[in-house]
């Protein structure tokens, strides 16, 4: 199974601030890594998929980069509604699809 | 549009089977390319892929090795709608339960579309 760890586990931020989200693999799993913004009662949301490509209506503030084990998600400026858990997910080695621990983005 | 709803159950004693079932509108869950899977997380955690299937080309269901011995996804075309059943649950089994589309070959190429997602609670 491929474990991805994400870290930090929490990140405090001020709106307008940059924010660095990290996903790491246990093995290489190519670019096959997506991103995903979870609000809390809600269901996720995907941002990206295959490491950098943004899903339909996301802002471009959002971007992700990486490839091999180490992917990184980086929203540019933060915005009020952008305070939430994000989650990385790999697509390379399954059964199993498996999820990060996720990071959560707290207002400083 | 796509849209997936979740429905089921809300509560299952410890022991029984939990069934849920995702109801597909705005698109045919067979014939599409796409992966339709079944994602769960237990309160105040992270999210854990359960199972998925493909009902065009080559056809298959894939399950989590951790649950496989006590799951199983299904598929009724006719109304175009896929369940999940769970056995012999216990508390660790409690969780909002969401149901998804994914691909691996076709448009995006992760879970893309989601339902709002059901809590179950097991009960001993």
């Amino acid at each position: 199974e491929t474990v991805l760890t994400q870290s930090p586990a929490t990140l405090s931020l001020s709106p307008g601030e940059r924010a660095t989200l990290s996903c790491r693999a246990s093995q290489s799993v190519d670019r096959f890594v997506a991103w995903y913004q979870q609000k809390p009662g809600q269901a996720p949301r995907l941002l990206i998929y295959d490491a950098t490509n943004r899903a339909t209506g996301i802002p471009d503030r959002f971007s992700g980069s990486g490839s091999g084990a180490d992917f990184t998600l980086t929203i540019s400026s933060l915005e009020p509604e952008d305070f939430a858990v994000y989650y990385c997910q790999q697509r390379k080695y399954w059964p199993p699809l498996t999820f990060g621990g996720g990071t959560k983005v707290e207002m400083k | 549009q796509l849209q997936l709803q979740e429905s089921g159950p809300g509560l299952v004693k410890a022991s029984e089977t939990l069934s849920l079932t995702c109801s597909v509108s705005g698109g045919a869950i067979s014939g599409s390319g796409h992966l339709w899977g079944w994602i769960r997380q237990p309160p105040g955690r992270g999210l854990e892929w359960i199972g998925s299937f493909r009902d065009s080309g080559r056809k298959s269901t894939n399950y989590s090795p951790s649950l496989r011995s006590r799951v199983t996804i299904s598929i009724d075309s006719s109304k175009n709608q896929f369940s999940l059943s769970l056995t012999s649950v216990t508390a660790a089994d409690t969780a909002v339960y969401y149901c998804a589309r994914h691909s691996d070959t076709v448009g995006i190429t992760a879970f893309d579309i989601w339902g709002q997602g059901t809590m179950v609670t097991v009960s001993s």
